[in-house]
């Protein structure tokens, strides 16, 4: 089971380039996360997603962008990238109901 | 979703239990508290939840107090692979919105 696998693992950003982080999962699940870590902290929902179709604000979505055209993948854009969004992603999915979420291994975004 | 208070940090000597304390005086009664941890900056690993009784699994023990109001997540036998920084949330089981927040957990040192 690959579970959740997010893409790419590294990134190196110049100030104001533009990129998208991949989320997939093969679970069926319909709720998809994504957080970031700034270091020695807990982590910050940007976005988050019920189901297909649908996204919605988390805590600090400034300055990013998502969409879940399809159930199994969960997009997170960074339309113009600055230093503050170095960071760590991370995106999780779980299933409706009393469910644990399922998380992946982590995006190390760094901006120059 | 109700906010969770957690010591900073916590040491255990290794083969102890280690006794990890959340604090979450505003909980909703339909809000279940959820464990996670994380080792060494990788995604979030499930560890155990639970309503208003006591739960067990292979992992750990999750007490909770009749008010609801704070729980304890008990590692029996701590390892040294039980260092990790680990997250008490609490949220809505059954709800459409379906977003959890994290805070900046408990980093538990397991010693030799």
């Amino acid at each position: 089971n690959a579970g959740v696998t997010q893409t790419p693992k590294f990134r190196v950003l110049k100030t104001g380039q533009s990129m998208t982080l991949l989320c997939a999962q093969d679970m069926n699940h319909e709720y998809m996360y994504w957080y970031r870590q700034d270091p020695g902290m807990g982590l910050r929902l940007i976005h988050y997603s019920v189901g297909e179709g649908t996204t919605a604000k988390g805590e600090v979505p400034d300055g990013y962008n998502v969409s879940r055209l399809k159930k199994q993948n969960f997009l997170l854009g960074l339309e113009s990238a600055a230093p503050s969004q170095t960071s760590v992603y991370f995106c999780a999915s779980r299933e409706q109901g009393d469910t644990e979420a399922f998380f992946g291994q982590g995006t190390r975004l760094t901006v120059v | 979703d109700a906010k969770t208070t957690q010591p900073t940090s916590m040491d255990c000597a290794e083969g102890r239990a280690a006794n990890l304390p959340c604090n979450h005086s505003t909980i909703s009664g339909n809000e279940y508290v959820y464990w996670y941890r994380q080792i060494h900056s990788q995604g979030p690993q499930y560890i155990i939840h639970g309503l208003k009784n006591n739960e067990t699994n292979e992992m750990a023990s999750l007490i909770i107090t009749e008010d609801r109001k704070s729980s304890t997540l008990i590692l029996p036998h701590a390892t040294l692979r039980d260092t990790a920084v680990y997250y008490c949330i609490v949220r809505v089981g059954n709800t459409n919105a379906g977003k959890s927040t994290f805070g900046d957990g408990t980093t538990l040192t397991v010693k030799p």
